[in-house]
């Protein structure tokens, strides 16, 4: 069964501190990974899409990496307006057919400044 | 381009009630999904539609939900009657191909079941 972890759940940094977000995933072969953000009150918002190993985006402070067994989203010296829950899914070649994406839990991002 | 629109955005009922959703998608985008989104969970695919045919509802429970898409367009995602655990936000989504994982997301409507 297709399955997506992500840690931490919750996430408090200084303006400016950079991380990094983990998102573990068990699929039968992956087509997509996909990387969402989601305000309060609001649906998710497409970031990023990696489809192989060693795959990287960069959008502004984020930056989203992949190898064959998890994803990164690295944040480099965030705003407090990044603060959000981020979201990973993915998509794999069992559900070609149907493009179905299976979702993490999510990583709630808090950044103070 | 606008965005995907759904009503209501907030909706209260009482158990064994009945409640609909309505979902406008982005206009050219063939393929529809209604998710729910329990707090502090990710979102679940209930239902999936390409153009007018449901293509997944494997995780629907159709003893009380049932969704339509009507001339490949709109769509409307009802319940009843309602439990206390249907209690979540419900959206919707469109991409332009169901292949196509860069979905794009309603705001949602916000379900509590008293």
């Amino acid at each position: 069964e297709d399955q997506v972890t992500q840690s931490p759940e919750a996430l408090r940094l200084q303006e400016g501190e950079s991380s990094s977000l983990n998102c573990s995933y068990t699929v039968s072969g992956l087509r997509g990974l996909f990387w969402y953000r989601q305000d309060p009150g609001k649906g998710p918002e497409f970031l990023f899409t990696l489809y192989s190993a060693g795959e990287e985006k960069e959008k502004e402070r984020l930056k989203a990496t992949l190898t064959k067994k998890e994803s990164f989203l690295h944040i480099t010296a965030p705003k407090p307006e990044d603060s959000a829950t981020y979201l990973c899914a993915v998509q794999s070649h069992g559900s070609s057919n149907t493009g179905k994406l299976i979702f993490g839990q999510g990583t709630t991002l808090q950044v103070k400044p | 381009e606008a965005g995907v629109a759904q009503s209501p955005r907030y909706k209260i009922i009482e158990k064994r009630q009945s409640v609909a959703f309505w979902c406008n998608p982005i206009s050219g985008h063939a393929t529809l999904y209604w998710y729910q989104q329990i707090l502090g969970q990710g979102p679940k695919l209930l239902i999936q539609f390409q153009n007018n045919g449901v293509v997944d509802d494997s995780q629907l429970p159709k003893d009380r939900f049932s969704a339509e898409r009507l001339k490949g367009v709109d769509s409307t995602l009802k319940i009843q009657p309602a439990k206390l655990e249907d209690s979540a936000v419900y959206l919707c989504a469109s991409s332009l191909d169901m292949r196509d994982g860069a979905q794009y997301f309603g705001p949602g409507t916000r379900l509590l079941v008293l």
